[in-house]
């Protein structure tokens, strides 16, 4: 059972261009990571969110966490190539021990 | 840069060889995580140090697995008599006490059991 489900699986837009993408899940978490990875690298940690409703921002990225701390959403603002990468959420259950459950990631191309 | 490092990148091996991983974390991190990740997939978790301590282990890790952290600091995997189906990923991570959710990967090693 996948407890964090990602959307949209693949995602192909121009230079310029604004997105989405989705991370849900039935469960609550502590935290919620955002990670993205080049192949054949590790996944690069972009940001935490911990409180129910939470808006963080970096540079022209937005990340939401839902209010019930369940979900997440992504925000690219005139997407670069650069941004091209699979985009990992993880959540984080919390107690004693902070593994990360993670979804199958939303693979991102940003065309010139 | 102090970031977390794995030693080897690649590792091709034959199957019923035995292979080790090496896993240097964050200097400060007192958490480690092991992952493994298949093609198409997010990492999936595999073990967890607190310290020296080994707090938890998936059913992912079989009794051919074994993970060591000895004085707290670096930590090693190590995989017995390899299957072809151990072919994957192996992700290190490490994070601070604070923030323990807060995982900050290595550059992964991948292995390729023939």
């Amino acid at each position: 059972t996948q407890l964090l489900e990602q959307s949209p699986q693949f995602l192909s837009i121009q230079e310029g261009e604004n997105l989405t993408v989705y991370c849900n899940s039935s469960s609550v978490f502590s935290s919620l990571q955002w990670y993205r990875q080049e192949p054949g690298e590790g996944p690069v940690l972009l940001v935490t969110v911990v409180t129910g409703g939470e808006v963080k921002k970096l540079k022209r990225l937005t990340f939401q966490f839902g209010d019930a701390r369940k979900d997440s959403s992504l925000h690219i603002t005139a997407a670069q190539p650069g941004d091209t990468g699979l985009y990992l959420c993880a959540g984080a259950r919390g107690g004693s021990n902070y593994k990360l459950t993670f979804g199958k990631g939303t693979l991102l191309t940003v065309n010139p | 840069d102090t970031g977390v490092s794995q030693d080897p990148r690649h590792k091709i091996t034959k199957r019923g060889q035995n292979v080790t991983f090496r896993c240097d974390p964050i200097s400060e991190h007192n958490r480690l995580y092991w992952y493994r990740q298949t093609l198409g997939q997010g990492p999936e978790f595999l073990t967890y140090f607190q310290n020296e301590a080994q707090l938890e282990k998936s059913r992912l890790l079989s009794d051919r697995f074994s993970a060591e952290r000895p004085k707290g600091s670096f930590s090693t995997l190590e995989i017995q008599r390899t299957e072809q189906g151990d072919s994957a990923m192996y992700l290190c991570a490490s994070s601070p006490s604070g923030t323990p959710g807060e995982q900050y990967f290595g550059p992964g090693t991948r292995l390729t059991v023939t």
